[in-house]
């Protein structure tokens, strides 16, 4: 069965302490693995894409890296305002399918 | 400015009356999605759509209903047939390239309609 599982559900650090948010999945060829970012009551929105093993993308303080199980947001010297929960999904091949996991809440306290 | 709008925000209706929620994308996107999203779920997909006049059931479509007559906009019609409506919704959209594409693209989502049914 295709799915995708986050953990942890929730974190909490304080600004700077860098950590690793997780993605697993178990998709019958994956088309592209996509990570997002959701505040309360919000629309998700979008960071990157990956789409092949090795691949890594950046932006500020937000790096994504994918390995043909995993894939991993990590997060440098957070800070406060990048509290917010990180979604990710995996496209099925030859589907329209996205698969979302249940998210990780970031916490990060001043 | 290129985007999603989803109306109204907040929406309370009486259990039994049929809702229509609004989707209007001008980003030019062929494919067109809406999800609920629930506490400690995962978005579930209601219906999506490739093209106008078409589309289909996702993995959650009973009690909902849709439309696309224009590439633009794709409503969403929770019946009195939805026995548990409460939710956040959300509508998606998306370049398509057909399903033997080798690569996906990112969805772009709206900010959401919170329905309150009581």
């Amino acid at each position: 069965e295709d799915q995708v599982t986050q953990s942890p559900e929730a974190l909490r650090l304080q600004e700077g302490e860098s950590s690793s948010l997780n993605c697993s999945y178990t998709v019958s060829g994956l088309r592209g693995l996509f990570w997002y970012r959701q505040d309360p009551g919000k629309g998700p929105e979008f960071l990157f894409t990956l789409y092949s093993a090795g691949e890594e993308k950046e932006k500020e303080r937000l790096k994504a890296t994918l390995t043909k199980k995993e894939s991993f947001l990590h997060i440098t010297a957070p800070k406060p305002e990048d509290s917010a929960t990180y979604l990710c999904a995996g496209q099925i091949s030859g589907t329209y399918k996205y698969i979302f996991g249940t998210g990780t809440r970031l916490k990060v306290l001043a | 400015d290129g985007g999603i709008t989803q109306s109204p925000k907040y929406l309370f209706r009486k259990e039994g009356q049929n809702v229509t929620l609004s989707c209007e994308q001008n980003l030019n996107h062929d494919a067109m999605y809406w999800y609920r999203q629930d506490p400690g779920q995962g978005l579930r997909l209601i219906y999506y759509s490739q093209i106008v006049n078409d589309f289909q059931k996702g993995d959650i479509a009973e009690g909902y209903s849709v439309s696309r007559e224009k590439k633009e906009s794709f409503p969403l019609t929770v019946t009195s047939a939805q026995k548990n409506p409460t939710a956040f919704y959300l509508c998606a959209s998306s370049i398509w390239d057909g399903q033997g594409a080798k690569i996906g693209y990112e969805q772009y989502f709206g900010p959401g309609t919170r329905l309150t049914v009581t």
